[in-house]
């Protein structure tokens, strides 16, 4: 069955310091790859994404994620958090062969501390 | 960008009550869909729609209906409210046809059922 994994149901981080929210995946072929940010209160908002092409991919406000084949995993990155990332981040998959439907993680939440 | 609407932010509706959640976009995206997010889970979707009309069940169907009467309308329908359909509600419309697969979320719709 295919499936995301967010191992972390929660993420601590001191300011300043680099941050690393984890997400595994196990679809059949190669996927697309997402990730959405929810602010408290606010819908969710598209973070990246990987298609094609470089693994390593830049989005808003300084994230990044690098798709790794070898071990299905896309985890977002940033060098330097700040107080205003707090947030909850969902990882997401699309197979290729599939049109419309995504599939979710549990999401993490990621509080960051000054 | 593209702007998606949700008619209410917070809704209270009692049990067998029939629930109407309704939502805009303003960009002529032909696919929407409804998500429910519920802590520990997830988004799981309820239904999408690729174009006027048309619907297709998701994840979790049962006790919900949907109609796309206009391409920038999709409702959702709760026939007979339960307390196990307090949850928040997120629709989201995206673009088909295209390598880009951004699903624009709406705020939400925080739904209590007594």
């Amino acid at each position: 069955a295919q499936s995301v994994a967010q191992p972390e149901d929660q993420v601590n981080v001191a300011e300043g310091n680099p941050l690393t929210v984890k997400c595994t995946y196990s679809v059949s072929g190669n996927p697309y790859l997402f990730w959405y940010v929810q602010y408290p209160n606010r819908g969710l908002q598209f973070l990246l994404k990987y298609i094609t092409g470089d693994n390593l991919v830049k989005g808003s406000y300084g994230f990044e994620a690098e798709f790794n084949k070898s071990q299905t995993s896309f985890h977002l990155k940033k060098p330097s958090a700040l107080v205003s990332d707090s947030a909850l981040y969902f990882c997401a998959v699309r197979d290729r062969d599939s049109n419309y439907q995504l599939i979710w993680g549990a999401g993490t939440k990621l509080i960051i501390k000054p | 960008d593209v702007k998606v609407t949700q008619s209410s932010r917070y809704l209270v509706k009692r049990t067998g009550e029939k629930v109407f959640l309704e939502c805009v976009q303003d960009m002529d995206h032909e696919n929407m869909f409804w998500y429910r997010q519920d802590p520990g889970l997830g988004l799981r979707l309820i239904y999408f729609s690729y174009d006027v009309k048309m619907k297709e069940k998701g994840d979790i169907p049962e006790g919900y209906s949907v109609s796309r009467e206009k391409k920038e309308r999709f409702s959702l329908i709760l026939e007979s409210a339960s307390t196990n359909q307090t949850s928040m509600y997120l629709c989201a419309a995206r673009a088909s046809g295209t390598r880009t697969d951004t699903q624009y979320f709406g705020p939400g719709t925080r739904l209590t059922v007594l």
